[in-house]
């Protein structure tokens, strides 16, 4: 079971917008930034947001994150079938001496 | 251009160990900490390890401490994972990835394709 809480599946049609929770406690993600990582089926995962809300060069703006408390969220707008894929939250959760959790992920399907 | 390519994956019985190696290139190795991630078969990412740029501070998942310890060499521009008393639940592919900062304060930014360990009798 992990430490960060997604919803195992998502769906929405081209064109439409999608978001997708990830839902921790104060150890991570109430006290540190998140991350999202978007995994292409048989390919390694890639960063998509850095610190709540941030996009690395390259990520198209349609994917944004954000964050409240406990609990984040990315959102896809616009959606596309190249957006099929599997994405995970992350966070740095201080307890323990300090150690990186990750959401179980969530599998988006483009119908 | 980054590149990090894992090797030393293989097959091993319960119990036994298991060197895992990557091989960076196209940044200033020393400059960066180092993590260790994997995935189960069908399973999601789970964090193993990470490493400081110096090689000074280390961290590992619960899952693994005390049986796995992670190291680097930074003449050789390389990452390990020793792996002792490995279990079933160990199979997995394990991925290298760089991280941002030199130290525990960045995020993993960019990983390579992993190598897979198989555990089982």
């Amino acid at each position: 079971q992990s430490v960060l809480t997604q919803p195992p599946s998502a769906s929405g049609t081209p064109g439409q917008r999608v978001t997708i929770s990830c839902s921790g406690s104060s150890s991570n993600i109430g006290s540190n930034y998140v991350y999202w990582y978007q995994q292409l089926p048989g390919t390694a995962p890639k960063l998509l947001i850095y610190r709540n809300n941030q996009r690395p060069s390259g990520v198209p703006d349609r994917f944004s994150g954000s964050k409240s408390g406990t609990s984040a969220s990315l959102a896809i707008s616009g959606l596309r079938s190249e957006d099929e894929a599997d994405y995970y939250c992350a966070a740095w959760d201080d307890s323990l001496s300090g150690h990186w959790v990750f959401g179980g992920g969530t599998k988006l399907t483009v119908l | 251009e980054v590149q990090l390519v894992e090797s030393g994956g293989g097959v091993v019985q319960p119990g036994g160990s298991l060197r895992l190696s990557c091989a960076a290139s196209g940044f200033t190795f020393d400059d960066y900490a180092m993590h260790w991630v994997r995935q189960a078969p069908g399973k999601g990412l789970e964090w193993v390890s990470l490493i400081s740029g110096d090689g000074g501070s280390t961290y590992y998942a619960d899952s693994v401490k005390g049986r796995f310890t992670i190291s680097r060499d930074n003449s050789k521009n390389s990452l390990y994972l020793q792996m002792n008393s490995l279990r079933t639940e160990d199979t997995a592919l394990y991925y290298c990835a760089k991280d941002i900062r030199y130290d525990s304060s960045g995020w993993l930014v960019y990983w390579g394709q992993g190598t897979l360990v198989t555990v089982s009798s």
